[in-house]
């Protein structure tokens, strides 16, 4: 069965701090796709990226980074840096090719970023 | 502003009564999705339409529920009926043709309230 386990519900820290939000999943599929989104507080899930299980190669956009771990099937999302507009709900997401094209989400880590 | 779209954003009810709400998805996603969420919780898959038919339904997707996407365009969602139990935010999603599962845009949601 698909799952995926955001075991930090609420994280809280200062401007300019490094934070990482983890993700394990479970799947028994050997070809399926983990996401990241971001949901403001303005309600709109906003995506950050797919990855596919066959490309572990971490990926940097700007502040933001992936480390993509299959032995440990975990897909963490680390923050360099945060800014108070990074303080959101984000979701980690599964989606297996032999179980269709839906979105798993996990229940979410509420991110706070004071300055 | 090309993104989707969805109608009404708010929508208050009277336990029994049958809602429909509207999605239109960005024009050259010919996928889209319907998922539920609660508050503190991550969006919950309900049913997805490739064009016009409907290849996946959840179980939770009750026989109050019904799901048309009548031309492979706009969809509509109706709950016939509604308990309390039915308040959510209910989200809609597009994405882009294709084998690979591609990520998904979602719309700004339709909150449900039922009294």
């Amino acid at each position: 069965a698909q799952k995926v386990t955001q075991a930090q519900t609420e994280i809280s820290v200062v401007e300019k701090e490094d934070v990482t939000l983890d993700c394990v999943y479970e799947t028994r599929d050997t070809t399926y796709y983990l996401f990241w989104y971001k949901q403001p507080p303005s309600g709109e899930l906003v995506f950050l990226i797919r990855r596919n299980s066959f490309d572990e190669q971490n990926e940097i956009s700007g502040r933001y980074s992936w480390n993509f771990q299959k032995s440990t099937s975990s897909f963490n999302f680390t923050i360099t840096a945060s800014q108070v507009v990074d303080s959101a709900v984000y979701f980690c997401a599964l989606s297996e090719i032999q179980a269709g094209t839906a979105l798993i989400f996990g229940k979410g880590t509420t991110l706070s970023v004071s300055s | 502003d090309t993104g989707v779209s969805q109608d009404p954003r708010h929508k208050i009810t009277k336990r029994g009564q049958n809602v429909t709400f509207r999605c239109d998805p960005i024009s050259e996603h010919n996928r889209l999705y319907w998922y539920r969420q609660t508050l503190g919780q991550g969006p919950e898959f309900l049913t997805y339409f490739q064009n016009e038919a409907q290849l996946e339904k959840s179980r939770l997707l009750s026989d109050r529920f019904s799901a048309e996407r009548p031309k492979g365009s706009f969809s509509t969602l109706e709950i016939q009926r509604t308990e309390q139990g039915d308040s959510a935010m209910y989200l809609c999603a597009s994405s882009l043709p294709g084998l690979a599962i591609n990520e998904q845009f979602f719309g700004p949601g339709t909150r449900l309230t039922v009294l």
